[in-house]
């Protein structure tokens, strides 16, 4: 039973451009957060999603930030016209139910020049 | 201000020692989690205690919550270089459906 996939493992994009970030849940969870780290700080949270909805978005950014959990497929963090600031380790989880263990993936670490 | 603050921020301890690290947090909870996470990697689930649980083992884990405090600490038994790791508390609130709110962590250093 795999675990949470992310990919990539590394992303490096220059300032301006888009950052697509994806994730796959392990087999049977259906609910997927993201979450950022910062270097040499914990983790904040970004958005929970389930199955084509977005539950609580409350930690993404007004601007640029955008996430999917489509019906098919992997749910995707998306990040338009990235700028410095940007640069973090993005880390995906999922639970197979409310208040249940959230198990994460190896993150995916960005990198803007 | 954080919910889920550990304490301390980093602790060297030698193998064999037992280490514990503390965690506070400042509204109700639905359970406690802890995390390890080794260097530049993702995070390991250590352990979930409920806010209806007192005290919960794990191998060599021992993790206890104390509500009316709004406290938990991690002890880790017999530590070996291997544990050596960040630590983090991550709170999920009654309310927020399973959303993680997490401390800045506990840098634990075994020296062999």
């Amino acid at each position: 039973n795999a675990g949470v996939m992310q990919n990539p493992r590394h992303l490096v994009r220059r300032r301006g451009q888009e950052a697509r970030l994806r994730c796959s849940p392990m087999k049977g969870h259906s609910h997927v957060y993201w979450y950022r780290q910062l270097p040499e700080e914990g983790l904040k949270f970004m958005v929970y999603l389930q199955k084509e909805n977005i539950i609580d978005e409350s930690g993404m950014p007004k601007e640029r930030f955008s996430a999917e959990f489509p019906k098919e497929g992997p749910s995707i963090l998306r990040i338009q016209q990235v700028v410095r600031g940007d640069s973090a380790a993005y880390f995906c989880a999922s639970s197979g139910q409310m208040n249940t263990e959230a198990f994460f993936g190896q993150g995916t670490r960005l990198t803007v020049v | 201000s954080q919910q889920g603050e550990e304490d301390p921020q980093a602790l060297s301890i030698q193998e064999g020692e037992n280490a514990t690290m503390n965690c506070s947090y400042k509204t109700s909870i639905n359970n406690l989690q802890w995390y390890r996470q080794n260097s530049g990697r993702g995070l390991v689930h250590l352990i979930l205690i409920r806010s209806n649980e007192r005290e919960k083992h794990s191998g060599r884990l021992r993790v206890t919550l104390d509500t009316s405090k709004k406290s938990s600490s991690l002890l880790i038994t017999a530590s070996r270089a291997a544990d050596t790791a960040s630590y983090f508390c991550a709170t999920c609130k009654e309310t927020s459906g399973s959303r993680l709110t997490f401390g800045e962590g506990t840098q634990l250093t075994v020296n062999p």
